[in-house]
């Protein structure tokens, strides 16, 4: 089964900074891999996703995420977050051997001060 | 189109008491997640369903724990006898086949066991 490690536990940053938000999952075979935020007291929506094909994806709220393949990572950035920017942060892994289980890592807890 | 519906929003029982939690997925969506999410843990994938069937229980916690999908719209989580260890946040979440796994959250239950 896939695995899923996320960089930083809690990241703190001021309004217009750039973040960055590490990725890496352990499965040697085809992937689908995600990224999912939970504001405060609220379920987890879906940022971004990627299949196939390019591997620099766009999402909402201004965020893109680049697989690499070659280093099993896909990083989530975004040039410049905003204060409603705070939430947590999941990377997760399926793959279509594992019944599209997904795999979610434990979360990056994002707070961006005004 | 309607998101994934979970009822009750939040619940408070004794221990000892039974606690039944309840999903609807979106229509036409053929897999259905039932997740715990705790400090602790973060999110653990409790048991998935295809067309209704249990396809893999393995992370239902002990035997106090039941999940059954009578049909395709509704589907129950239940806990009986409740324990304070049970208190968590319960997400259902739906996804459709063909679709590379995507799946869709509900609001989720906070369970909180006294």
């Amino acid at each position: 089964a896939q695995s899923v490690s996320q960089h930083n536990h809690h990241v703190i940053l001021s309004e217009a900074a750039s973040l960055e938000l590490g990725c890496n999952y352990s499965y040697g075979g085809t992937v689908n891999l995600f990224w999912y935020v939970q504001y405060p007291g609220q379920h987890l929506q879906l940022l971004l996703k990627y299949f196939s094909g390019d591997p620099l994806v766009k999402g909402i709220k201004g965020f893109e995420a680049e697989f690499i393949k070659s280093k099993f990572s896909f990083n989530l950035r975004k040039p410049s977050v905003q204060w409603s920017d705070t939430a947590e942060y999941f990377c997760a892994v399926n793959a279509p051997s594992n019944d599209y289980k997904l795999s979610f890592g434990a979360g990056t807890t994002v707070t961006v001060r005004a | 189109d309607a998101g994934v519906i979970q009822s009750p929003r939040h619940e408070v029982t004794e221990m000892g008491q039974e606690v039944t939690l309840r999903c609807k997925p979106i229509s036409g969506h053929d897999y259905l997640f039932w997740y715990r999410q705790t400090m602790m843990r973060g999110l653990e994938l409790l048991i998935y369903f295809n067309n209704n069937v249990p396809i893999d229980d393995s992370g239902m916690p002990e035997d106090r724990f039941s999940a059954k999908m009578p049909n395709a719209s509704f589907s129950t989580l239940k806990i009986q006898p409740s324990e304070p260890r049970d208190s968590a946040v319960y997400f259902c979440a739906s996804s459709r086949t063909g679709t590379h796994g995507e799946q869709y959250f509900g609001p989720g239950t906070r369970l909180t066991v006294t």
